[in-house]
């Protein structure tokens, strides 16, 4: 099956220091990559959907400044969190769709996640 | 909005038992259904995808089923195991590809 990867996985930072994690599709192309925020037992938290060369889509109550989403080429998606506080410490999953070519629907799937700490 | 309820939130259970987990969506609109595992500190691991054309899926000891018109999944696992044990999300999507999750059961299979 197609492979997500997403560095790092782990980070840890300072309170007012801006993180960047990366996506990145390893044997496909992803038309569409999408940011994901799960808090300790509860639920994906869908943040933004990007599409490569546009501009990302955040969903409601997503504060687009506090999470710059890039997605510059079909491998690799990239958000930077800025200016971090405790309250943006989280799991953060991606992931990236492409047309399967067999089924002919578009499949999603997902990286490993980063669990970002911020003190 | 999509709602996606999972039941129970937590479960646990003896080895070799058969159990069965619970989803259930308030728009039946939807474009395809899907259960996921994950591990403590990990990513998804997908397990079985239902197109919203089909009533089931069967993957070794798990099948799922989908009833579109009541909005009501139900992943069942067959004599479960110890390495069974996490916690199983389930998720639909729209036509656009947007994923709406499920909280999770978390499973302890119990040796």
């Amino acid at each position: 099956g197609a492979v997500v990867s997403q560095h790092p996985s782990r980070v840890i930072c300072k309170s007012g220091t801006s993180v960047k994690i990366e996506c990145r599709s390893l044997d496909f192309q992803a038309t569409t990559m999408f940011w994901y925020r799960q808090f300790p037992k509860k639920s994906l938290m869908l943040m933004a959907t990007s599409n490569e060369g546009s501009k990302a889509t955040y969903e409601q109550g997503v504060e687009k400044d506090k999470f710059l989403i890039n997605h510059a080429s079909l491998t690799l998606s990239t958000l930077t969190v800025t200016s971090a506080h405790p309250e943006d410490s989280s799991f953060y999953i991606c992931s990236a769709s492409s047309l399967a070519q067999v089924s002919g629907y578009n499949e999603q799937f997902f990286g490993p996640g980063t669990r970002l700490t911020v003190l | 909005k999509q709602e996606v309820t999972q039941i129970p939130a937590a479960l646990s259970v003896p080895e070799g038992e058969n159990l069965v987990l619970n989803c259930s969506f308030t728009d039946s609109a939807i474009y395809n259904l899907q259960w996921f595992r994950q591990d403590p500190g990990k990513g998804l691991t997908s397990l079985l995808l239902i197109q919203s054309s089909q009533r089931e899926q069967t993957s070794g000891r798990l099948n799922a089923s989908l009833d579109k018109s009541s909005g009501r999944s139900t992943l069942y696992i067959a004599a479960s195991q110890p390495g069974d044990s996490a916690t199983y999300l389930c998720a639909v999507t729209n036509i656009f590809n947007k994923f709406y999750f499920g909280s999770g059961t978390k499973l302890n299979v119990k040796p």
